[in-house]
């Protein structure tokens, strides 16, 4: 099965200051990079994913760059705001779910507090 | 507008009780997913169901059962609870064989057993 790997597991930055997330993971079949952010209280949502056909993809202030050599992902925030703060995680796993066996793998998680 | 809900959002328990938690769905999704949410160990997938009346095992299924008699819902029971199911229990849907895996998640009920 896939072993999924995220550093840090927490991550102060001040405000307007970038943060970075890595994420490993193990298997090589798993074609689809979704980074998800849990607020406090709420269950994870979806901020942005990444096919493995794509080195980069950027949404406004956030970022996620892909390395399938080295297999692992990265989610990047630039000019980070206190809203930002959050658990953020990385879930490598297929594109498509197909109801096979191999779902989603959802990382251990970083805690992300923006200082003002 | 409700998407996925879960209930109760609170349930406090004794060991050997028995209960069921309950997720809903209005956006005609086919798969649907239990998670717990351990500190320090992310969402681990408990079951998960394909379709109307299928069912299958995640990572942690023990201790657990599952049914989805109905598209819309799927139960998630802990027939004699134990201290090592407090948890926070994630519900999660999903379309089916589309452009990309989207999962979308309940807002968790918070589970203590004593």
């Amino acid at each position: 099965g896939e072993n999924v790997e995220q550093h840090p597991s927490t991550l102060s930055v001040q405000e307007g200051d970038s943060a970075v997330i890595k994420c490993t993971y193990s298997d090589s079949a798993s074609n689809y990079f979704p980074w998800y952010k849990q607020e406090l209280g709420k269950g994870p949502q979806l901020i942005i994913d990444i096919r493995s056909n794509v080195g980069e993809k950027k949404d406004q202030r956030i970022a996620v760059t892909l390395n399938k050599t080295a297999k692992h992902f990265s989610l990047h925030i630039t000019e980070t705001q206190p809203e930002d703060s959050a658990v953020y995680f990385c879930a490598p796993g297929p594109l498509i779910s197909s109801g096979s066996a191999r779902q989603l793998t959802f990382g251990s998680g970083t805690q992300l507090t923006v200082l003002p | 507008n409700a998407g996925v809900t879960q209930t109760p959002k609170f349930r406090v328990l004794k060991t050997g009780q028995s209960m069921t938690l309950l997720c809903a769905q209005d956006m005609n999704h086919e798969y649907m997913y239990w998670y717990r949410q351990d500190p320090g160990m992310g969402l681990r997938l408990i079951h998960y169901s394909v379709g109307e009346g299928t069912t299958a095992k995640g990572e942690v299924p023990d201790g657990y059962n599952v049914s989805r008699l109905k598209k819309q819902n799927f139960l998630l029971g802990l027939e004699s609870a134990a201290p090592s199911q407090t948890s926070v229990y994630f519900c999660a849907s999903s379309l089916a064989r589309v452009a990309k895996n989207i999962q979308y998640f309940g807002a968790g009920t918070r589970l203590s057993v004593l």
